[in-house]
């Protein structure tokens, strides 16, 4: 079982819809999670970060956390085209202490 | 936000040389360092980990003596690809967690390493 799991994608929503992403993790020790965006050719740039059970909201961007369920989402309000990008979640913490990354969810947002 | 600063962007060398990849912390002290590879359409891969002062721990699968880790100091880490091959062609990220702000994860601008 992989330590962090997304779908792969790719996740199609229309301009101004809401995308939602969706990660899972298999530590339970792990502490603190982010969700980075990554442009084809470019280094991941950090979107949030969550350490705390619920929602966290940055904008159109709202992180939520579930530590029973061992479940983190993403949900990106009034998706715009230039928001497509791959998304990755990561954890770090837990036993190892390493920070972690999903496999990363494609979104294309459609004009 | 914090930032790291990776340097250089972009590498072409022979096969059989070796490549150094500098990873700077420039306003924050970095208590861990990881480095990363990423082949075209996959994820980030973490390769090892590494702290200040002491011997990087590397996953399994990354050779240690080909893949030089050194973390001299709170604000630099380095790898060095040893006797670099076609199939050390990718993209090398690294990645600092700081001393206060350790919630945070911030990455280098990433290094194109292409052999030939």
């Amino acid at each position: 079982q992989k330590e962090v799991e997304q779908n792969s994608g790719p996740l199609s929503v229309p301009e101004g819809a809401i995308a939602s992403l969706n990660c899972t993790y298999s530590d339970r020790g792990s502490q603190s999670f982010f969700w980075y965006r990554q442009y084809s050719g470019k280094s991941p740039e950090l979107i949030m970060f969550i350490y705390s059970n619920g929602d966290k909201e940055d904008g159109r961007f709202t992180a939520q956390l579930n530590k029973a369920s061992q479940y983190v989402s993403l949900l990106i309000r009034d998706s715009q085209p230039s928001d497509s990008a791959t998304y990755l979640c990561a954890s770090v913490g837990g036993a190892t202490n390493k920070l972690i990354f999903g496999t990363g969810t494609l979104l294309a947002v459609q004009p | 936000g914090a930032v790291v600063s990776q340097h250089p962007s972009r590498v072409i060398c022979k096969s059989g040389t070796s490549v150094k990849i500098e990873c700077r912390s420039l306003d924050f002290q970095a208590t861990t360092m990881f480095w990363y590879r990423q082949f075209p359409k996959q994820s980030l891969m973490l390769m090892a980990t590494s702290n200040e002062g002491s011997k990087a721990t590397y996953e399994q699968g990354v050779e240690k003596d080909k893949f030089l880790i050194n973390h001299a100091s709170l604000t630099l880490s380095t790898l060095t690809v040893t006797s670099a091959h076609p199939e050390d062609s990718s993209f090398y990220i690294c990645s600092a967690i700081g001393v206060i702000r350790n919630t945070e994860a911030f990455f280098g601008q990433g290094t194109r390493l292409t052999v030939v």
